[in-house]
């Protein structure tokens, strides 16, 4: 069936450094690709998405790219700061029935 | 985008009692609503779908009977606990939206004593 697999969390980083979560997904025709965001004690943000295949989705320095030859949508900053720790949740919109499937999530922790 | 409100944002009840959430959306009709529940540490599994004016669709292992889902209008969809128990409290999350625009509520921090 349908799912999207995340890397493991959490993560930690220093400020700065280069982030990288990683996604997967299976699922039956194009699906849309949506990363969210989850702040600690808060609903979801939408990050940003993508809704075909090479499109690159982009917000606030975080960028993301619909790769359908590996099924990938793999999240990546340049340079994180402290206020980018949060939850991060991959996922993806089944055209029919308007299902959004979502990763495990993937928890962020950047210190100075 | 449009907005989707969560009333209450938190509640703590006694165990056994029923607890209501509402899920309004604001500016948008919401002909389609999901309910979302999520666990400390974990993602957001899907509960229910609901289509405004029908019963709602229940996913896999989710008791229709204990949480009762209304679709009244384009407007509103409510969530009730029924019987709550301790192992109910949990963060419920509704979502409305149309083709790539998905909106979602702030939130319900439910807390069963």
């Amino acid at each position: 069936g349908d799912s999207v697999t995340q890397m493991e969390g959490p993560v930690t980083l220093s400020e700065e450094a280069f982030l990288t979560i990683n996604c997967t997904y299976t699922a039956t025709g194009y699906p849309s690709l949506f990363w969210y965001v989850q702040y600690p004690g808060e609903g979801l943000q939408l990050l940003l998405k993508a809704t075909k295949a090479d499109d690159k989705g982009s917000n606030k320095g975080f960028e993301a790219t619909y790769r359908k030859e590996t099924t990938s949508f793999h999240l990546e900053k340049g340079s994180v700061q402290v206020s980018d720790s949060a939850v991060y949740f991959c996922a993806h919109l089944k055209n029919q029935g308007g299902k959004l499937i979502f990763g495990q999530g993937t928890e962020l922790s950047v210190k100075p | 985008g449009a907005v989707v409100s969560q009333h209450p944002s938190w509640v703590i009840c006694k165990s056994g009692t029923s607890v209501k959430i509402e899920c309004r959306s604001l500016d948008f009709q919401a002909t389609t609503m999901f309910w979302y529940r999520q666990f400390p540490k974990q993602s957001l599994m899907l509960m229910a779908t609901s289509n405004e004016g029908s019963k709602a669709t229940y996913e896999q292992g989710v008791e229709k009977d204990k949480f009762l889902i209304n679709h009244a209008s384009l407007t509103l969809s409510t969530l009730t606990v029924t019987s709550a128990h301790p192992e109910d409290s949990s963060f419920y999350i509704c979502r409305t939206g149309e083709g790539n625009e998905q909106y979602f509520g702030p939130g319900t921090r439910l807390t069963v004593t």
